[in-house]
């Protein structure tokens, strides 16, 4: 069964630092891209980032480029997500999640259950 | 990377189908015909219902639909039934080698 659980979420005051990790199973990792999605609480979803294969391509929302940073350890099934500087607006359920298929934008498919971050004094 | 644009809600009596539109540009919906679309009930980790604009996953009901004209990408519930209330948001690749998600739409059964 492909399953992804996210792990790392708790309460960080505002400027302060978390790392988010996922955990994947049931696939070939190492052949899909990933990505992180969140949340805010009774608000839409918002995509934050993607990273290949290889990590050879990177991309973030403009929202949280130049704070978070994502990567990838491919031997151990394992996708991070190093959210620094971060700010209130930053709180939400972060969900970690696969592309449909190989290769192709083809939409996202499994997500995992997500992990909640809150940023505040 | 504005958000696509969705109604609000949307409300059908059970049986009767409804439709959902997702407004993009030129840079996201109506340059890739990678337009997916998703469910999410309460508390619940987002479903992806369709792919490639048009396309079902395996498990998906077919009552579930989807199109594209130009910049406007829509979903439709036919048949609707009270399972299908929840909140449905869009998503396209963006010609930024980013993604994009509408605001949602709540689909209420009357």
């Amino acid at each position: 069964e492909v399953e992804l659980v996210e792990s790392g979420g708790g309460l960080v005051q505002p400027g302060g630092s978390l790392r988010l990790s996922c955990a994947a199973s049931g696939f070939t990792f190492s052949s899909y891209r990933m990505h992180w999605v969140r949340q805010a609480p009774g608000k839409g979803l918002e995509w934050v980032s993607s990273i290949t294969t290889s990590s050879t391509y990177i991309h973030y929302a403009d929202s949280v480029k130049g704070r978070f940073t994502v990567s990838r350890d491919n031997p151990k099934n394992s996708l991070f997500l190093q959210m620094n500087r971060l700010r209130d607006e930053d709180t939400a359920v972060y969900y970690c999640v696969r592309d449909r298929i190989e290769i192709w934008p083809s939409g996202f498919d499994p997500w995992g259950q997500g992990t909640l971050v809150t940023v505040s004094s | 990377q504005s958000a696509l644009t969705q109604p609000a809600s949307v409300s059908g009596s059970p049986g009767q189908s409804i439709t959902i539109s997702c407004i993009g540009t030129s840079s996201d919906i109506g340059d890739y015909n990678y337009v997916s679309w998703y469910q999410e009930h309460p508390g619940k980790a987002p479903k992806l219902v369709i792919y490639d604009v048009s396309n079902r996953p395996s498990g998906i009901s077919d009552r579930f639909s989807g199109s594209k004209s130009g910049n406007t990408a829509s979903l439709t519930i036919s048949g609707l039934q009270a399972e299908d209330e929840a909140d449905y948001y869009c998503s396209s690749y963006t010609s930024s080698n980013t993604w994009v998600f509408g605001g949602g739409t709540k689909v209420t059964d009357l």
